[in-house]
């Protein structure tokens, strides 16, 4: 049963451009939602998190924007860099950040030049 | 390096022998999660301990798994009999857990990677 389902599941972007990847969730308990950030041969890491109390959140090139009637939320990456190029994960997690994470399955974005 | 270590990176071993893997958290950091990640697919939670006490299982954890964190501190996984199902990257998190309303940002360890022949 998948809790969060994410989407594209690859995307290429040119630099400089708007990369938007798109979660749902379906368990209403969910009330803390973080993206990760992974490299090749890496363990994930954080790169911007939101609680539900409030729609858009951004720092720096990155904005998460949340839906709570619709249950979904999107990563923008603005000014899409090569150096972006990773795997993204949307999480969730229960309980604000006391909880284990429930991930989507990534997507692979790719920013050439 | 402060960061959550792992080791082995990588392990080859042939169906139905043991394996353990060894995880060491961020020094003060008193919860400790466990994740598998297959190919193509996100992280999945398996267990975590807040010091020495296990405080959940998934479902996904067989009895062929077992963890410890026996002094609060570094963790060892272990799985027996493997089955080539097992194959998979094990991700071991850190965080430092104050209450429920402050952050616990989770950090994780590059992995090891498990291969079963």
């Amino acid at each position: 049963q998948q809790q969060v389902k994410q989407s594209p599941q690859s995307l290429i972007v040119q630099k400089g451009g708007i990369s938007i990847i798109n979660c749902a969730y379906e368990n209403t308990a969910f009330d803390y939602f973080p993206w990760y950030q992974q490299f090749p041969g890496k363990g994930p890491a954080l790169l911007i998190a939101i609680r539900p109390d409030v729609s858009e959140k951004k720092e720096g090139r990155f904005t998460i924007s949340f839906n709570k009637s619709a249950k979904q939320f999107s990563l923008h990456i603005m000014d899409s860099q090569p150096g972006d190029s990773a795997t993204y994960f949307c999480a969730a997690s229960e309980a604000g950040t006391a909880s284990k994470l429930t991930f989507g399955t990534g997507t692979r974005l790719q920013v050439t030049l | 390096d402060t960061g959550v270590s792992q080791d082995p990176r990588h392990k080859i071993t042939k169906r139905g022998q043991n394996v353990t893997f060894r995880c060491d958290p961020i020094s003060e950091h008193n919860r400790l999660y466990w994740y598998r990640q297959t190919l193509g697919q996100g992280p999945e939670f398996l267990t975590y301990f807040q010091n020495e006490a296990q405080l959940e299982k998934s479902r996904l954890l067989s009895d062929r798994f077992s963890a410890e964190r026996p002094k609060g501190s570094f963790s060892t996984l272990e799985i027996q009999r493997t089955e080539q199902g097992d194959s998979a990257m094990y991700l071991c998190a850190s965080s430092l857990f104050v209450s429920v309303i402050a952050k616990n940002i989770q950090y994780f360890g590059a992995g090891t990677r498990l291969s079963v022949l």
